[in-house]
């Protein structure tokens, strides 16, 4: 069973420019999940999909950020434009149901986005 | 605020030696806690799942203790072994209101163990 995948490994881009991250979840999971690391700091939640649906964006930290998942299988999240605290580590996460007490969040390997 | 704070921010041990590194946390009300390990360039994997009525969860040579009444957990890692070097994520689930399920992730104890 294929993993959770992520693209690009790796983002560099210029203050003022539009990165587009993808994630591909493991087929089947409703869920699907983005995150990011800046760095030093510890891992935070952004946004919740269930299928297609926004179910918990609130972790989304302004409208620079925009997160699709068209037909409920890959998401994209847009920045534009991009500005420097934006550089961290992007990841994504899938799981099957969003049963919390026992839920399994399976990670991709991350987009690290550096944002000059 | 809820938090989740790790200790040490990072460990040096020798191959085949014993360590346990710490967790404490604010999430209230809590679902479960988790232990994550995350290798270098790699996203996190799951090591340890324990709902707010266990104590302790093995899973090999790894071994997760909770106390919720202290709002407390630990990972002691035994018999180490080089492949053991990585990031060590506690996390914790938030379960009341609109973030229902939301993880809330600890910084992390980078481990090395040398030979």
């Amino acid at each position: 069973e294929a993993g959770v995948t992520q693209f690009p490994s790796h983002s560099v881009i210029e203050k003022g420019q539009t990165v587009t991250l993808r994630c591909d979840p493991i087929s089947g999971h409703d869920n699907l999940y983005w995150y990011r690391r800046v760095m030093g700091k510890e891992i935070k939640f952004l946004l919740h999909f269930v299928k297609e649906s926004k179910q918990d964006e609130s972790g989304m930290p302004n409208n620079r950020f925009l997160a699709e998942r068209t037909g409920g299988t890959y998401s994209t999240l847009k920045v534009q434009p991009a500005e420097l605290e934006d550089s961290g580590v992007y990841f994504c996460a899938s799981s099957h149901v969003h049963i919390i007490s026992s839920d399994e969040q399976y990670f991709g390997p991350g987009t690290r986005l550096t944002v000059t | 605020k809820n938090q989740v704070e790790q200790s040490p921010q990072s460990l040096i041990i020798l191959e085949g030696k014993n360590c346990t590194l710490q967790c404490n946390y604010t999430v209230s009300p809590f679902s479960n806690l988790r232990w994550y390990k995350q290798d270098t360039g790699r996203g996190p994997v799951s090591l340890t799942i324990m709902t707010f009525s266990e104590n302790t969860k093995s899973n090999g040579r790894y071994t997760a203790t909770l106390d919720a009444d202290t709002k407390q957990s630990s990972l002691h890692i035994t018999a180490s072994q080089l492949s053991d070097s990585a990031s060590y994520i506690c996390v914790v689930i938030y379960a009341g209101g609109t973030s229902y399920g939301k993880l809330t992730f600890g910084q992390g104890t980078i481990l090395t163990v040398h030979p």
